[in-house]
């Protein structure tokens, strides 16, 4: 059993399209994180919650300690946000989703 | 601040071989993590530090790896002997407070192919 779950594993938008990517975890947290990597490899940390929301320009998170859920929400998807997008948790232990690929077409 | 700093940023060795992998935190930052990816396993923590102490290396997969970090400035993850299954791109990344309560600045990571 997976600590956190994310779905969906993929994704293909069109561009400008309202994405959503969720979170769901199983165990005691003190953050939660997003992260993006780029088809380059590299990894940006886009947002660290212990609750409520984030805004950040085009994304928005947001997580719901009682129902241990998270969602990262883009807001006019464009082609530079294909990426692959992953949870973290952090408290006793660190665990990792296994990440949703998306890819936004022009 | 140049960000977190890795090197090699590629390492081609042979099995049997020792490899260590370097880190340069930013400067300031209390914490360094060393993380793992591979395909079939995504990202890993493998051990992290707070104020040059490890705290957690329950993630070390086993002895042949051994991470130090010397004074706040730099830390090194050694692998020895190096064997094929440790090919993967290793992470490393550093935040102000430790517990990953603090947002995380990723290095660009080393991808280390073990022939």
């Amino acid at each position: 059993k997976n600590e956190v779950e994310q779905s969906p594993q993929n994704l293909t938008a069109q561009e400008g399209e309202f994405i959503t990517i969720n979170c769901s975890y199983s165990v005691g947290i003190s953050a939660l994180h997003w992260l993006q990597q780029h088809p380059g490899g590299g990894i940006v940390s886009l947002f660290m919650l212990s609750s409520g929301k984030k805004k950040h320009g085009r994304l928005i998170a947001t997580i719901n300690i009682q129902e241990k859920h998270s969602s990262l929400h883009i807001t006019a998807s464009h082609p530079r946000d294909s990426a692959v997008y992953i949870c973290a948790v952090t408290g006793n232990q660190f665990y990792f989703g296994t990440g949703t690929s998306l890819t936004v077409i022009p | 601040d140049a960000g977190v700093i890795q090197s090699p940023r590629h390492e081609v060795t042979e099995m049997g071989q020792e490899v260590t992998l370097r880190c340069k935190p930013i400067s300031g930052h209390n914490s360094l993590f060393w993380y793992r990816q591979t395909m079939m396993r995504g990202l890993e923590l493998l051990i992290y530090f707070n104020n040059n102490v490890p705290i957690d290396d329950s993630g070390m997969p086993e002895d042949r790896f051994s991470a130090k970090m010397p004074n706040a400035s730099f830390s090194t993850l050694k692998i020895q002997p190096s064997e094929p299954r440790d090919s993967a791109v290793y992470f490393c990344a550093s935040s102000l407070g430790g517990q990953g309560g603090d947002t995380q600045y990723f290095g660009p990571g080393t991808r280390l192919t073990v022939l």
